[in-house]
């Protein structure tokens, strides 16, 4: 069974407004983390942000948000005003428990286009 | 900063040859890890390591061996290329996970070995 799904293997957005990008994940573990990257066409994976399974408020970094929906399993990434650089790869992430070595389990990507 | 370094960005070999990917870093990390990069996949990890001369299997080890000699350096060995291991190599590094952040630190990425396979 996928462990971090993302359901959205493409989407459009518009310049200036804001996306969500869906994740949800699969953990009978109480304690894990989750990460979101951002790999442009360039190749290099860019952290973004993380949120902790206990963080009691959603994570927030700059234009990055991660509403974060315990119950539920989802880890979506909002970001507010997109850019045309907002264009690329993103992929959610979990870390399980205290696994050795800090394995990262990612989902399949969603490609992030925006639109002028 | 920190910085991981891969070998090539781009590599071309034969069916049958062994093939080499090198990755470095220079924080000191003791977390490395192979991943590789398929559409629609994903990243699948092939093998990481917690320490010199420690090597755990991830999801897709089979085709694959690494190397760890020096904290700094992670070699992915491909003992005989098929056409089925043309992907993106990315590699990663991370510190020992343990701690109060023991769940929060991300790891780092190299540029990528575009590796094609004839």
């Amino acid at each position: 069974a996928q462990k971090i799904t993302q359901t959205q293997p493409g989407m459009f957005v518009q310049e200036k407004e804001a996306v969500t990008l869906d994740c949800t994940y699969d953990t009978s573990d109480p304690s894990y983390g989750l990460f979101w990257y951002k790999q442009p066409s360039s190749g290099e994976m860019i952290f973004l942000i993380y949120q902790g399974s206990y963080d009691q408020q959603n994570a927030t970094e700059g234009r990055y948000s991660l509403n974060f929906q315990k119950a539920r399993k989802s880890a979506n990434l909002v970001i507010s005003a997109s850019q045309l650089g907002d264009s690329a790869m993103y992929f959610c992430a979990m870390r399980e428990g205290d696994n050795q070595g800090g394995k990262l389990i990612f989902g399949q990507g969603t490609e992030l286009s925006v639109k002028p | 900063d920190v910085k991981v370094t891969q070998s090539s960005r781009y590599l071309v070999k034969r069916t049958g040859e062994k093939v080499f990917l090198e990755c470095v870093q220079d924080m000191d990390h003791e977390n490395m890890f192979w991943y590789r990069q398929d559409p629609g996949l994903g990243l699948r990890l092939i093998y990481f390591s917690y320490d010199v001369k420690m090597k755990e299997k991830g999801d897709i080890p089979e085709g694959y061996s690494v190397s760890r000699e020096k904290k700094e350096r992670f070699s992915l060995i491909l003992e005989s290329a098929s056409t089925n291991q043309t992907s993106m190599y990315l590699c990663a590094s991370s510190p020992r996970t343990g701690g109060s952040r023991r769940f929060s630190y991300e790891q780092y990425f190299g540029p990528g070995t575009r590796l094609t396979v004839t």
